[in-house]
């Protein structure tokens, strides 16, 4: 069965200063692999999502992750951070299969953005 | 519609009582998914349609819980008996189902605001 892990339950950056949100998952095949944001009051939005091709992807609002396969990851990064990038993010798995798609997401990492 | 609707938005109901969350996903979007998000929780899995059929019902906490799907559109989830530990964020998606996509936009989940559940 596919699962993610967010190691991270809560992160704190300065604002300007870099920042990496860690997601590893575990499913038999490749995966498709997503990062949504919720931000306070909010519904989800999708980041970016990885499907095929160039490992590193770019996302909105300056983001980008990079799909690892050896180390079964998709950590979230970006260069310099804004306050308004305070959220919650979640990383998620897509298992896409020729009957039926699912989508399982993981506990989410909370980010706090000091001015 | 232009996104994702639920309703009701809250929803205050006594410990007993049976609440019905309806979600109206997007038109033309055959995927639809529902999941619980509880505070400080992330969103846990409950059941996912594709068109009419749920072919994965492994998240449903109980038996308590049922959903339904008409026309291929508006979903219904059902809580009977509802328990306090029921309270939390009944969260709705929808996308295109993978065959359908032509391999373009894979697997966006458009989400609905949700429907905040609390159980007295």
């Amino acid at each position: 069965a596919q699962s993610v892990t967010q190691p991270d339950i809560h992160i704190t950056v300065s604002e300007g200063a870099s920042l990496e949100l860690r997601c590893n998952y575990s499913y038999g095949a490749t995966p498709y692999l997503f990062w949504y944001v919720q931000s306070p009051g909010q519904g989800l939005q999708l980041l970016l999502k990885y499907f095929s091709g160039d490992t590193l992807v770019q996302g909105i609002k300056g983001f980008e992750a990079e799909f690892k396969r050896s180390q079964s990851s998709f950590n979230l990064r970006k260069p310099s951070v804004h306050w308004s990038d305070a959220a919650e993010y979640f990383c998620a798995v897509g298992q896409m299969k020729t009957s039926y798609d699912k989508v399982i997401f993981g506990p989410g990492t909370s980010l706090s953005v000091i001015p | 519609g232009a996104g994702v609707s639920q309703s009701p938005s809250n929803k205050v109901t006594e410990k007993g009582k049976d609440v019905e969350l309806r979600c109206d996903p997007i038109s033309g979007h055959t995927a639809l998914y529902w999941y619980r998000q509880s505070l400080g929780q992330g969103l846990e899995f409950l059941i996912y349609f594709q068109g009419n059929s749920a072919p994965d019902k492994s998240g449903l906490p109980s038996d308590r819980f049922s959903a339904e799907r008409t026309g291929g559109s508006v979903s219904t989830l059902t809580i009977q008996r509802t328990q306090q530990e029921d309270s939390a964020v009944y969260l709705c998606a929808s996308s295109l189902f993978s065959s359908e996509r032509g391999g373009l936009n894979t697997g966006e989940l458009f989400f609905g605001e949700g429907s905040r559940l609390t159980v007295l």
